[in-house]
């Protein structure tokens, strides 16, 4: 079996800071996705990338930007932390397409607080 | 637009009841739906519990059952037994078959299940 490692497990900035979480995973994946988790909302999809070098823009992408430099690790940057954001951020990979469609697996999460 | 809803917040059952989790989605843009349930366990990251792909069909996993309904368009959690081991929080979530790089999936807000001794 494999993993998917996030760092760190409790980010704390102050506003306005640039933020940037990491994700890797040994599952040799194409595929590999950012969500938000906020409380009381279900899991927003932020970025995702299906190979290296690739960005496609999630539903809340604003306010982001990714990285893919290698196929197994994709960081997030959070550009401008806005103060009183509290949310949870997942990190997720995948295999593309076929039977497997739907199938993620998720790291244990980065918890984000501003202050 | 796409959605899913799920029971809200917090389900406590005693060790050995039955539990129902329901879960009903709706959808504009999907023809081919694929249902999932997820599952985070306490210190765990999110997996998948279980899936179905084909309308009318079941899927069952670790004593769970779902079965995926066009008509009423449901897909409720449903295991006859629980134990305490089941607490965790239980997300319903809702895929397009032809979306293959997983981008369009809708999730539930999750329940949180809590089985008492």
């Amino acid at each position: 079996g494999g993993i998917i490692t996030q760092t760190p497990k409790f980010l704390i900035g102050q506003e306005g800071q640039k933020l940037t979480l990491k994700c890797q995973q040994n599952f040799n994946h194409d595929t590999m996705y950012w969500y938000r988790q906020d409380s009381g909302k279900g899991l927003r999809l932020i970025y995702y990338s299906i190979t290296e070098n690739d960005l496609q823009k999630g539903d809340l992408s604003e306010g982001y930007d990714a990285s893919r430099e290698k196929k197994s690790s994709f960081s997030l940057t959070v550009t401008s932390a806005q103060k009183n954001e509290m949310a949870v951020f997942l990190c997720a990979s995948s295999i593309s397409g076929g039977p497997n469609t739907g199938q993620l697996y998720f790291g244990e999460g980065s918890k984000l607080t501003v202050l | 637009g796409d959605s899913v809803t799920q029971t809200e917040g917090q389900v406590t059952v005693s060790e050995s009841k039955s539990l129902i989790i329901n879960c009903t989605y709706s959808t504009t843009s999907i023809a081919y739906p694929n249902l999932f349930w997820y599952v985070r366990y306490p210190g765990e990251g999110l997996q998948l519990l279980l899936k179905v792909i084909t309308a009318g069909q079941k899927g069952s996993s670790r004593g769970f059952e779902a079965t995926y309904n066009k008509e009423t368009t449901s897909f409720h959690l449903q295991k006859a037994s629980v134990q305490e081991s089941d607490s965790a929080v239980y997300y319903c979530a809702l895929g397009d078959r032809y979306v293959g790089d997983n981008s369009k999936l809708i999730w539930g807000l999750g329940t949180s299940l809590v089985v008492n001794p």
